[in-house]
């Protein structure tokens, strides 16, 4: 079974630029999970996907950060303007969506703001 | 508030002895928790849970084990091995958020030789 997939691994921006994160779950999996990892931190969940619906967004910084799951397979997530406190790895999970179901995650992004 | 804690920041363990890594937490409608382990430039992977109506899990080397009245866990690993050394993150969900998880900010655990 291949894994969640996400790209790029690494990205280095400019603060005020814009980037995009992009994220390929499981196959099959119904509910795709965004987290936000700082170093030093656990990872915390900006929003939750079920099939093509936002579940949950309530962490998300909405001025600046948006994501979208079309036709309930691939997902991105995009930051416009970037800010230096945006410096983390961002981090794709997904789960078959079924109660007490364990997330996958991907490998992350690496994004670094200058 | 950090809501899912792990005080000890790193752990070291020598090979073949017993690692125990802890958790607490303060929410007492948590009723799922997980455990996760991290490599570097990997994400997370997982590795036990435990629902709140147990107060023990095993798998294999692995066992989880919760006091809802302490609102603690712990995660056992015996006996520990050289590519256990890695980040180890708890996790917690209650029912009415999907399945959305709190972490803590992890334990590194170091087993040598």
């Amino acid at each position: 079974e291949a894994g969640v997939a996400q790209s790029p691994r690494y990205k280095i921006i400019e603060k005020r630029q814009s980037v995009a994160f992009w994220c390929n779950p499981i196959s099959g999996h119904a509910t795709l999970y965004w987290y936000q990892q700082i170093l030093g931190q656990g990872p915390k969940l900006l929003i939750q996907f079920q099939n093509n619906g936002v579940v949950d967004d309530s962490q998300l910084p909405k001025d600046r950060f948006s994501a979208e799951r079309l036709k309930g397979v691939d997902s991105t997530l995009k930051i416009q303007p970037a800010k230096l406190e945006d410096s983390a790895v961002y981090l794709c999970a997904s789960s078959p969506g079924q109660l007490n179901q364990p997330q996958h995650f991907g490998d992350g992004t690496r994004l670094s703001i200058l | 508030d950090q809501q899912v804690k792990q005080n000890s920041p790193s752990l070291s363990v020598q090979e073949g002895r017993i690692s125990i890594l802890n958790c607490d937490y303060t929410n007492s409608m948590f009723d799922y928790f997980l455990w996760y382990k991290k490599y570097p430039a990997e994400g997370p992977t997982f590795l036990i849970s435990i629902s709140s109506i147990k107060d023990k899990n095993e798998d294999g080397r692995f066992t989880v084990f919760l006091n809802k009245s302490a609102k603690h866990l712990s995660l056992h690993i015996v006996p520990s091995q050289p590519g256990d050394s890695a980040v180890y993150f708890c996790a917690a969900r209650y029912t009415g958020t999907a399945s959305k998880l709190t972490f803590g900010t992890g334990t590194r655990l170091q087993v040598t030789l």
